[in-house]
């Protein structure tokens, strides 16, 4: 089966700009994750995702935020951004039942210039 | 707050050595229990999985963890480490509350160096 798609591999945007990250999870997953990955701060739980519907978001500002589409595939918007944006963000999925392990993505680097 | 601690930022063993990773999550309601780990340049992958049942459980190429609920710790454990480990190992808990699941709470991950 496909794994976790993102999209895309590399971005570079400069201080104050907007990025739009994409993730299309295994086929037949409804919930999807988002994390930051840091240097040296490790995986930040960012939000959640399931049926459409935010379930649950980390400790991120507002200028996080995304959605889920009809098809369970997620966007990761991030508005005005700073350089300590600049992080591996990752997406995952599961199948959204209680004791499911999350399938993680390749990541999307994001460089803030 | 929920959190999961991994003990040991950094570990440096050679070919054949025993391995133990250290992780403690902060929560005493009921938790799942992951570790996952990212080889240079790839995704993360599941290395095992605890949610009920045998405290000691067993994953994918040689790891095992076990699940002490008294110490609210999931070490990982390998009898005999390879080169090909070399890898940042990361454990991540589920927290249960009673409005569901609260998202996978990682651990900083332990960067784990084998040497020949």
């Amino acid at each position: 089966e496909a794994g976790v798609t993102q999209s895309p591999t590399h971005l570079i945007k400069t201080r104050g700009q907007q990025a739009t990250l994409r993730c299309s999870p295994i086929s037949g997953h409804t919930s999807v994750y988002w994390y930051q990955q840091a240097l040296g701060l490790g995986l930040q739980f960012l939000l959640w995702y399931d049926e459409g519907e935010e379930r649950n978001r980390g400790n991120f500002p507002p200028r996080f935020s995304g959605r889920q589409f009809p098809n369970y595939s997620s966007e990761l918007n991030v508005n005005a951004l700073e350089l300590e944006d600049s992080a591996l963000y990752l997406c995952a999925s599961s199948p959204g039942r209680k004791n499911s392990p999350l399938h993680f993505g390749n990541g999307t680097r994001l460089t803030v210039t | 707050a929920q959190s999961v601690s991994q003990h040991n930022h950094h570990v440096i063993l050679s070919e054949a050595a025993s391995l133990e990773l250290g992780c403690n999550y902060s929560y005493g309601g009921t938790v799942n229990l992951f570790w996952y780990v990212q080889y240079p340049g790839q995704h993360l992958q599941l290395l095992l999985k605890y949610f009920s049942g045998d405290p000691l459980v067993k994953g994918i190429k040689g790891f095992e963890a076990e699940f002490i609920k008294s110490k609210f710790s999931f070490n990982l454990r390998k009898p005999s480490v390879q080169w090909s480990d070399t890898a940042e190992y990361f454990c991540a808990a589920l927290m249960y509350s009673g409005g569901g699941a609260d998202g996978l709470t990682f651990g900083k991950g332990t960067h784990l160096i084998i040497q020949p």
